[in-house]
């Protein structure tokens, strides 16, 4: 069983669509994240959820809006697509085991292609 | 300013030659956690080692080994006698914490290249 999951893995559309990723994990993690991985190769965090409640909200356009039904998911929603949000997207979890006993090693889904034409 | 620097963009060797990739961050957390994360063509990221902060000892797996020097803030990742499998894009990474949660923070990554 695939420990974080991610779909679609591709996903081609066209600019000004509204599209989703989802991803689940089965690893019973707290934590749950959204990163991008621009054409840079560029790997940076977008959101972060706890529980179903955000945490980390980095910088990122209002289009962009995560949700969590429950904190063994946490999907990812982009609205008006533009050329730009082409990108790799990846999902991961971490177990949050409190302050100073976190080792922040994050698990990663294999990654969500998206590309805006 | 970047919290993770990997300095080297890309890097190219000739098969069975040793390579180190270098890593600087910085923080002012007195506990946390360095990683190195590989990410071959097909594009999913391979977790390599974990680091905390209070250990300095240098790890070695077969022709991986890490070098930790909290005097210099780096963590370097050496291949000794690459192969043409090494070619991936190689990642540092540098967990905090953030107000009580860990976030993981990447180096813009190196590009190794093994040729033949």
């Amino acid at each position: 069983d695939t420990a974080v999951s991610q779909t679609p893995k591709y996903l081609v559309t066209q600019m000004g669509n509204d599209k989703s990723i989802k991803c689940e994990q089965n690893l019973g993690h707290d934590t749950m994240y959204w990163y991008k991985q621009d054409s840079k190769k560029f790997l940076k965090i977008m959101f972060s959820y706890n529980n179903k409640e955000l945490i980390i909200n980095e910088t990122v356009p209002n289009r962009f809006s995560p949700k969590s039904p429950d904190k063994a998911h946490l999907n990812l929603h982009i609205n008006s697509l533009e050329l730009g949000d082409s990108a790799v997207y990846f999902c991961a979890s971490s177990q949050e085991l409190g302050r100073q006993a976190n080792t922040g090693e994050l698990f990663f889904g294999e990654g969500s292609r998206l590309t805006v034409l | 300013a970047q919290k993770v620097t990997q300095a080297q963009t890309e890097i190219s060797v000739v098969e069975k030659e040793d390579v180190t990739l270098d890593c600087v961050y910085e923080t002012r957390d007195t506990t946390y956690y360095l990683f190195w994360y590989k990410q071959p063509p097909s594009g999913e990221l391979v977790f390599l080692i974990r680091r905390n902060s209070f250990d300095e000892q240098n790890e070695i797996s077969g022709r991986y080994s890490w070098n930790f020097q909290k005097s210099t803030s780096s963590f370097n990742f050496t291949i000794t006698a690459s192969q043409v499998v090494d070619s991936a894009v190689y990642f540092c990474a540098l967990s905090e914490d953030y107000r009580g949660y860990s976030t993981l923070t990447f180096g813009k990554g190196t590009m190794l290249l093994v040729s033949p």
